[in-house]
């Protein structure tokens, strides 16, 4: 089993829909949680970044962190077709070394 | 802005050849690594280096070392290329134990044939 579980997809949604991806993770350790989007052929970009439980929003990006059930969800509201890329959850104990979900294509079709 | 450069995006080398992969960041940023990503398995370290002239093996250092004599460059090495380490290799650099720091260069995809 995966230390990080993640759907990749691909997860297609029109514009304007309200778009929720997730990660599972198995080590009860970890306590800081981001999330990266990356484009085609470039390098992943932090996202959000969530240290510990509970939420955290920026713009039309909310995260959430749920340490009881080692579940964590990004929303987008909105989305846009710039939305478009490959969404990556990475999490950590000692807020360094990384550990990486296999990412979750999302298209957002106009 | 920060910026982590890696100086080489595209590569094709032969199996058997020494390959270089340099990166420099100019954050005067401590930490250091090296991943490589591959479709369905996302992010894997390689290796990290939390100072000059320090370096940790990650979760799949077989096949791989690096260099860190200055604290702005790490490079990793592959000895002897294999086909099976044709790959995205994504260098990163951060600053202290927290996780909003940490960024990555835009990646050098090499193909060993």
């Amino acid at each position: 089993q995966k230390e990080v579980e993640q759907d990749p997809g691909p997860l297609s949604v029109p514009e304007g829909a309200i778009v929720s991806l997730n990660c599972t993770y198995s080590n009860s350790a970890f306590q800081y949680f981001m999330w990266y989007r990356q484009y085609s052929r470039k390098g992943p970009e932090l996202l959000m970044y969530t240290y510990s439980s509970g939420n955290k929003e920026d713009g039309r990006f909310t995260a959430q962190v749920d340490k009881s059930s080692k579940y964590i969800s990004l929303f987008i509201r909105d989305s846009q077709p710039s939305d478009s890329a490959t969404y990556l959850c990475a999490m950590s104990d000692d807020g360094n070394k990384l550990v990486f979900g296999a990412g979750t294509i999302l298209r957002v079709k106009s | 802005d920060v910026k982590v450069t890696q100086s080489s995006r595209y590569l094709v080398k032969r199996t058997g050849e020494k390959v270089f992969l340099e990166c420099v960041q100019d954050m005067d940023h401590e930490n250091m690594f090296w991943y490589r990503q591959d479709p369905g398995l996302g992010l894997r370290l390689i290796y990290f280096s939390y100072d000059v002239k320090m370096k940790e093996k990650g979760d799949i250092p077989e096949g791989y070392s690096v260099s860190r004599e200055k604290k702005e460059r790490f490079s990793l090495i592959l000895e002897s290329a294999s086909t099976n380490q044709t790959s995205m290799y994504l260098c990163a650099s951060s600053q202290g134990p927290s996780g909003n720091t940490i960024y990555f260069g835009e990646g050098s995809w090499l193909t060993v044939v």
